[in-house]
């Protein structure tokens, strides 16, 4: 049963340029969130996609903007990069819930971002 | 104001001993879940327990067992038997209420074992 698959696993790019990421989430899971890790924090929410919609979403930019397939895979859009923007981005993935806080998120093993 | 504090930046413990992580948190939501994640060198982020704010009793999850006192916002993980394989960064998470999706992580500590 494959878990969360992220691409790609590295990326270098340069300021002011626009990077996509991508995400395929567990099989059977329909909701995806993505969350930024600075080097050495803990991760940073930045939104969660639900039936192809943005859900929620956290402390960031505009900057930062995604998609969600009807197939439930999803990219993450960062637009202008900043050095700033540099850092792993983890997409986590999970069957709508509803009812329960505890629910499952599986993470995927992260792309890390380099701006220079 | 961090919701979530874990004040151990790293730890050692020596192979087959037990090691306690702390976490204390921030909520005025009586309903909230709380989570310890494990992520290796590799980047996934793993789950290894979850304890819920009106669960009686502490969580367990093989070797690892959640200290939860709820009077005092804390939500220790402790790891028994500690393995070599337990060498990573340890994240205490929590999510409140039904209505949002997010987790809320801490700063996480890193935790190395020693032979």
């Amino acid at each position: 049963d494959a878990g969360v698959t992220q691409s790609p696993t590295h990326l270098i790019k340069t300021r002011g340029q626009q990077v996509t990421l991508r995400c395929s989430p567990k099989s059977g899971h329909d909701t995806v969130s993505w969350y930024q890790q600075a080097l050495g924090q803990g991760p940073q929410f930045i939104f969660q996609y639900y039936e192809e919609e943005e859900r929620q979403r956290g402390n960031f930019p505009d900057r930062f903007s995604g998609h969600q397939f009807p197939n439930y895979s999803s990219e993450l859009n960062v637009n202008a990069l900043l050095l700033g923007d540099s850092a792993l981005y983890l997409c986590a993935s999970s069957l709508d819930f509803g009812t329960g806080l505890d629910y499952g998120y599986t993470f995927g093993s992260g792309t890390r971002l380099t701006v220079v | 104001a961090q919701k979530i504090t874990q004040t151990q930046p790293g730890m050692f413990v020596q192979e087959k001993e037990a090691v306690t992580l702390d976490c204390t948190y921030d909520t005025s939501d009586q309903s909230y879940g709380l989570f310890w994640y494990k992520q290796p060198s590799s980047g996934e982020m793993i789950f290894l327990i979850y304890q819920g704010s009106y669960d009686e009793q502490n969580a367990t999850e093989g070797r690892y067992s959640l200290n939860f006192q709820k009077a005092r916002k804390s939500a220790n993980l402790v790891i028994s038997a500690s393995q070599l394989g337990d060498s990573a960064m340890y994240f205490c998470a929590m999510r409140e209420t039904l209505n949002d999706y997010k987790l809320s992580f801490g700063a996480g500590t890193t935790v190395t074992v020693r032979a």
